[in-house]
């Protein structure tokens, strides 16, 4: 099993907004940065969000990120079919001295 | 610009090594607080983080394969090169390199190479 844990699948109408929840503990989430990732099918993982709520340059803005205490969140507005995809959620593990990632979370737009 | 890309073999033996290499343009792992690292995915799992070599040599393993794993560098032709003795079918999975210069955060990833373990 991951060390963060996120729901296996969400959902939404295009146009809509969904989140995408992250939950960890105070070794990762609650004392480092969290990054998102969005992996469409067959391709590599594609960075969306990092420390919490920043987008890397060039990044859509309908992709926020937010963070309290040990859990996170990824917001998707304006939902659209191209978002379709798996998404990752990521920290730093003091614990493990290394990455660790979520299960997963796959969005289907209705 | 920056890429990196996977290079390997498609298919290893049980208990067979592999050697994956990583080539990467755009940066230098020369530059303080650069690392490049290894994830793998097994089919239709989770991302899974395997190793990571820093700009001053410093290097990471996940702990549950650290006995099985090595990474090292080349910084004079960018590569990193990954090696994992032992290999397994549950070993099966697309290995993935990507760049890291905040610490648990990989902006920039390879394409991935499939490598299936089966004999």
């Amino acid at each position: 099993h991951s060390v963060l844990t996120q729901p296996p699948s969400v959902s939404g109408a295009p146009r809509q907004r969904v989140t995408i929840s992250c939950s960890g503990n105070s070794s990762n989430i609650g004392n480092n940065g969290v990054s998102w990732y969005q992996q469409l099918p067959g391709k590599a993982p594609k960075l969306l969000v990092y420390y919490d709520d920043r987008r890397p340059s060039g990044g859509s803005d309908r992709f926020s990120g937010s963070k309290s205490g040990t859990s996170a969140s990824l917001a998707i507005s304006g939902l659209q079919s191209e978002d379709e995809a798996d998404y990752f959620c990521g920290a730093w593990d003091d614990g493990l001295n290394g990455p660790v990632f979520g299960g997963g979370t796959k969005l289907t737009v209705l | 610009q920056i890429t990196l890309k996977e290079s390997g073999p498609t298919l290893v033996r049980p208990t067979q090594t592999l050697t994956l290499t990583c080539s990467f343009s755009g940066f230098s792992l020369s530059t303080f607080g650069m690392g490049v690292g290894w994830i793998r995915q097994p089919p239709g799992k989770a991302l899974q983080w395997l190793a990571i070599i820093y700009w001053d040599e410093d290097v990471r393993y996940s702990p549950s394969l650290r006995s099985r794993l090595s990474i090292t560098k080349d910084t004079s032709n960018n590569h990193v090169v990954l090696t994992m003795t032992s290999m397994d079918p549950l070993d099966t999975a697309t290995f993935f390199c990507a760049r890291t210069v905040t610490t648990g955060c990989f902006d920039f990833w390879g394409p991935g190479t499939l490598v299936t373990v089966s004999s």
